[in-house]
């Protein structure tokens, strides 16, 4: 079993419509979680952390259930650009070593004109 | 603002070939990452330096050595190039080891080992 695991999709989704991700992890001391952005062919980029009690940063919404061990996206009013990769980053490492982030494999969304 | 430099963009090398990936940053970090990524199968580390003068192993790191010759590069050589390590390489920095900041990547290197 793979520690974060993804949807693959690809999610197609018509303009203005909102579109949700799931991950789940496996180790139930993960401390911390983070969604990154990987366009294609390019390099990935943090979107945004996932905090306990839920973030949102404009049209983009983070949930955290530890309880169920998964993390959630949401994203209203879908853009064209927002047509990428998303990916799941979760770290579990005791002494909050970075060197045990583990990243899912992604979830691929295209917005539709 | 150049943030992570790696070169060279694209590489072809013959089975059993040797070659060193560059890796620069210029933010001052101190913690840099080399990973992997292959379809399917997310990026996955490969070695790890959390500060100058220190390196360790990720969870992919045979067939690779690493130097981090100073603050601001860090090198990933391949000895003995087989098949199996055709795959995007990214180099990444963060300002420290901690989990919560975010790892900045560079735009990556493409390697086929034929």
């Amino acid at each position: 079993r793979k520690e974060v695991e993804q949807d693959p999709g690809p999610f197609n989704v018509p303009e203005g419509a909102t579109v949700a991700f799931n991950c789940t992890y496996s180790n139930s001391a993960s401390q911390s979680f983070f969604w990154y952005r990987q366009d294609c062919r390019k390099e990935p980029k943090l979107l945004m952390s996932v905090y306990s009690s839920g973030n949102e940063d404009g049209r983009f919404t983070a949930q955290l259930n530890r309880a169920s061990q998964y993390i959630s996206l949401l994203i209203r009013d879908s853009k064209l650009s927002d047509s990428a990769t998303y990916l799941c980053v979760v770290n579990w490492a005791s002494r909050g070593s970075a060197r045990q982030l583990t990243f899912g494999s992604g979830t691929q969304l295209t917005v539709l004109p | 603002n150049a943030g992570v430099t790696q070169t060279p963009k694209f590489q072809v090398l013959k089975t059993g070939q040797s070659m060193t990936l560059q890796c620069a940053q210029d933010m001052n970090h101190n913690s840099m990452y080399w990973y992997r990524q292959d379809p399917g199968m997310g990026l996955r580390l490969i070695y790890y330096s959390a500060s100058e003068g220190t390196t360790d192993k990720g969870e992919v790191p045979n067939g690779y050595n690493v130097s981090r010759l100073n603050k601001r590069e860090f090198s990933l050589r391949l000895e003995s190039a087989a098949p199996s390590q055709t795959s995007v390489y990214f180099c990444a920095s963060s300002p420290s080891g901690t989990p919560r900041q975010p790892q900045h990547f560079g735009d990556g290197t493409r390697l086929s080992i034929l």
